[in-house]
């Protein structure tokens, strides 16, 4: 059973520092790999998606990374802002399954 | 461009009662999922419907809880009767299915709280 891992569950960070977000999942058979933001009281929106036949995906600011026979992926985040408050979530779809597996997310809070 | 739409936004109600949620998906998607999040359990898939067949029922946790999907624009989470377990933020999401890796889009979520 895939199980998705995330640590930590919360973090704090001065205003433009550069940071990673770690997620871990049991099963390396996966389709592939997605971070999500979820913002209080509204629902998760999609940040990047790794397929499982790639090794990185970058948007602006934000890199994520995909290592299958480790387990790991990691969301970096460059030049942190007080915008970039939020919960992260990744969440790994299965093979030959519609499914993905969420990670309970870690809860980022950029100090100004 | 219209996200995926759910209602009501919030519910209040006794145990006992039945519960309706309601979503509707992006114009065009044919996969659709039920979410619930809870602080302890995270997200969970409670069901998911690929062109308005349920595929997987498994994350429903009993019989008090149903799904369905009477159209490709319209699907419904009904809870009868309700407990104060039941509690949760409950959201829908949608994709277009198939072995393309296209990403989830979901709703803003139910927050459902029964007293």
């Amino acid at each position: 059973k895939q199980e998705v891992t995330q640590i930590p569950a919360a973090l704090s960070v001065p205003e433009g520092e550069n940071l990673v977000l770690n997620c871990s999942f049991t099963d390396s058979a996966i389709y592939n790999l997605q971070w999500f933001r979820q913002d209080p009281g509204k629902g998760l929106t999609s940040l990047l998606l790794i397929q499982s036949s790639q090794r990185e995906q970058t948007s602006g600011r934000l890199n994520a990374s995909l290592d299958k026979s480790s387990g790991r992926s990691t969301l970096y985040i460059a030049a942190s802002q007080p915008g970039d408050s939020a919960t992260y979530l990744c969440a790994a779809r299965l093979n030959r399954d519609d499914k993905i597996i969420f990670g309970k997310g870690t809860r980022l809070h950029i100090l100004p | 461009d219209a996200g995926v739409i759910q209602s009501p936004r919030h519910e209040v109600t006794e145990m006992g009662q039945e519960v309706t949620l309601r979503c509707k998906p992006i114009s065009g998607h044919n996969s659709l999922f039920w979410y619930r999040q809870t602080m302890m359990r995270g997200l969970e898939l409670l069901i998911y419907f690929n062109n308005n067949v349920p595929i997987d029922d498994s994350g429903m946790p009993e019989d008090r809880f149903s799904a369905k999907m009477p159209n490709a624009s319209f699907s419904t989470l009904k809870i009868q009767p309700s407990e104060p377990r039941d509690s949760a933020v409950y959201f829908c999401a949608s994709r277009v299915q198939g072995w393309g890796n296209q990403p989830q889009h979901f709703g803003d979520g139910t927050r459902l709280s029964i007293l």
